[in-house]
């Protein structure tokens, strides 16, 4: 049971290069985010998604599209890198609804380090 | 707008001293998760405790606890005994939107905790 998988694990871009991150989860989750981390700020929402065919702004997509087209995947997009998008980035993926034991929580891929030059 | 505040950027402590790392929130949701992660110098999240906003019952397991406090927004995490293991930085983090069904975490800038042997 993989979890939640983030591909690449590492990469270095050139400015204005493009690159897709992917992400895949294979636990049936509804909900998918992209995250970004960079030192000091933690962690800040891209995108997420709510469902296949969905997606939705967060704190901070300037620089960003993101696509859903299959439930377990959820693609983050970089059109034309730019040194201010060099950071760590993060998914997660969660269930639509509570747990029956009132508990809800999040599984997180193990980051893509992402570096523009 | 969801807000986690973590005012203590860094936290050095000798080993077997006991430490308290501060989390203060802001929401308007009625239902809401609170969250403690551990990054260590490796890289991944950590998941460490969740709890919810109907359930202010402290918890304790092992050498970690948490205390939470609705009427202060507060949910503090304290090592007893800290080991040099414990060396991370720590993540409180915010679920948002659980009656609207946006659900993304909202993460404070993280305490980084050094232990010295």
């Amino acid at each position: 049971n993989a979890g939640v998988t983030q591909t690449p694990k590492f990469r270095v871009l050139k400015t204005g290069q493009s690159m897709t991150l992917l992400c895949a989860q294979d636990m049936n989750h509804e909900y998918m985010y992209w995250y970004r981390q960079d030192p000091g700020m933690g962690l800040r929402l891209i995108h997420y998604s709510v469902g296949e065919g969905t997606t939705a702004k967060g704190e901070v997509p300037d620089g960003y599209n993101v696509s859903r087209l299959k439930k377990q995947n959820f693609l983050l997009g970089l059109e034309s890198a730019a040194p201010s998008q060099t950071s760590v980035y993060f998914c997660a993926s969660s269930y639509s609804v509570t747990g029956e034991d009132g508990n809800y929580g999040y599984t997180f891929g193990s980051g893509t380090r992402l570096t523009v030059v | 707008a969801q807000k986690v505040t973590q005012a203590q950027t860094e936290i050095s402590v000798v080993e077997k001293e006991d430490v308290t790392l501060d989390c203060v929130y802001e929401t308007r949701d009625t239902t809401y998760y609170l969250f403690w992660y551990k990054q260590p110098p490796s890289g991944e999240l950590v998941f460490l405790i969740r709890r919810n906003s109907f359930d202010e019952q402290n918890e304790i397991s092992g050498r970690y606890s948490w205390n939470f406090q609705k009427s202060t927004s507060s949910f503090n995490f304290t090592i007893t005994a800290s080991q040099v293991v414990d060396s991370a930085v720590y993540f409180c983090a915010l679920s948002e939107g659980m009656d609207t069904g946006r659900r993304a975490l909202t993460f404070g800038s993280g305490t980084r905790l050094q232990v010295q042997p």
